[in-house]
């Protein structure tokens, strides 16, 4: 069955680095673009990035450019975030989210994580 | 980004009950609308796609309508395990999402 494990959260200073991981099974990772997407009691969920399915296409919501970098590797069947530069406003839980389209070309998140939390804190 | 907002952001309901969750889109947004249900320390789960699409193994007491601005989920007879919050999302433009409507046990 499809899959998606995310790991890597913890908590971390004002300015200071991380790196999330979202794990696949179940399908063929190198077909599906995938998204991070953040969770927050305050701001509800937030689309944080989204890499294309080869890595070709990367996007970022305003909040974290130049500072969060997402990227994948195919062959591991795992996606990354490396999050730089991390304010106490990124604390939140972060999934990774598979994209698929309907027949009509709506994109929609099939399947999700369960999530990794971040909390930046000094 | 487009700005979705949900009404009501909670209501209180019994099992049988008919529900309706309205969500409102700040522009067009044609049938690029999502509906998800999440309950305390999970994932969001997809319900229905594309305005009115069941995605495959949701009962089919939930239904969505709504074409342009203005979409509704609705739950035909609440169970009890339909007692969630619930999110609209659209997929328009960059993803965005409503702030979630939380159903309740009255």
């Amino acid at each position: 069955q499809v899959q998606l494990v995310e790991s890597g959260g913890g908590v971390v200073q004002p300015g200071r680095s991380l790196r999330l991981s979202c794990t696949a099974s179940g399908f063929t990772f190198s077909a599906y673009a995938i998204h991070w997407v953040r969770q927050t009691p305050g701001k509800g969920l937030e689309w944080v990035s989204l890499i294309s399915y080869d890595g070709g296409n990367k996007y970022y919501t305003d909040s974290v450019k130049g500072r969060f970098t997402i990227s994948r590797d195919n062959s591991k069947n795992t996606l990354f975030l490396q999050m730089d530069s991390l304010r106490p406003e990124d604390t939140a839980v972060y999934y990774c989210a598979r994209e698929i389209y309907s027949g009509d070309s709506v994109s929609h998140f099939d399947y999700w994580g369960r999530g990794t939390l971040v909390t930046v804190s000094s | 980004d487009i700005q979705m907002t949900q009404s009501p952001s909670s209501l209180s309901a019994s099992v049988g009950d008919r529900v309706t969750i309205t969500c409102r889109a700040s522009q067009s947004i044609s049938r690029y609308l999502n509906w998800y249900q999440q309950k305390p320390g999970k994932a969001p789960k997809l319900l229905i796609y594309a305005g009115s699409s069941l995605q495959s193994g949701v009962p089919s007491r939930f239904s969505g309508r709504g074409s342009g601005t203005d979409f509704t989920l609705t739950i035909s007879s609440l169970q009890p395990e339909d007692f969630a919050t619930y999110y609209c999302q659209q997929s328009y433009s960059t993803p965005t999402f409503g702030q979630g409507t939380k159903v309740e046990i009255k």
